[in-house]
């Protein structure tokens, strides 16, 4: 079974320009998660959706950063501009929502360099 | 705002030897799990634990919860150099909103032959 897709893999950029992450949630699972990875600030969440729906997005840096789920197998991260300080990897996980102790699955991350 | 913090940030230990590796908080959690990062990849889960004073055992890990819910500990057994990542422990709040997680800074474990 394919597991959490997430394109590109690497991404490099020049400060300024718009940036697009896409992710497929594992089919049949209801809620989906963003996540960015930096060595100084570890796994932080940015924003999740259970059934497509935004629920948290308190995570979400700065205005600069948008996510949108227009359907249940496919959800977008944009950076628009984006600063070097956006450098990190960007996860994409997903899980069946069923109670307190879901498992998340997670995709294999972009690597993005803002130059 | 509820936080995990893990210790040791980093470990680096021969083969064979034994570590612990522990996830404190001031809140308590409805369930707390561990996960292990390769290089390039994303977590994955190991274990997780619901029910405080739960022990949970896999292979040369044991996995433990807090009676009072508020920390867990891993525990590696003979370490071999393949145990080698970064291993996450991640809860999941009382009022859990959706299945939302948080996780600890993690612990970069490196295991030499």
């Amino acid at each position: 079974d394919a597991g959490v897709i997430q394109s590109p893999r690497h991404e490099v950029t020049e400060m300024g320009q718009e940036v697009t992450l896409r992710c497929k949630p594992i089919s049949g699972h209801n809620s989906l998660f963003w996540y960015r990875q930096t060595m100084m600030r570890g796994l932080e969440l940015l924003i999740y959706f259970n059934n497509n729906v935004p629920i948290d997005d308190s995570g979400m840096p700065e205005d600069r950063f948008s996510a949108k789920m227009p359907n249940a197998s496919f959800s977008t991260l944009k950076i628009q501009p984006s600063e070097p300080r956006d450098s990190a990897v960007y996860f994409c996980a997903s899980s069946f929502r069923r109670g307190s102790a879901d498992t998340q699955y997670f995709g294999p991350g972009t690597r993005l360099t803002v130059l | 705002t509820q936080l995990l913090e893990q210790s040791p940030q980093f470990l680096s230990i021969q083969e064979g030897e034994n570590l612990t590796v522990y996830c404190n908080s001031s809140s308590v959690f409805s369930s707390l799990q561990w996960y292990r990062q390769e290089p390039g990849e994303g977590p994955v889960l190991l274990v997780t634990v619901v029910t405080g004073g739960e022990v949970k055992k896999l292979k040369r890990l044991t996995f433990q919860f807090g009676d009072a819910r508020k920390d867990s500990s891993l525990h590696i057994t003979a370490a071999q150099p393949g145990d080698t990542g970064l291993y996450l422990c991640a809860g999941g709040p009382r009022n859990n909103q959706g299945g939302k997680l948080i996780f600890g800074q993690g612990t970069e474990l490196s295991v030499k032959p």
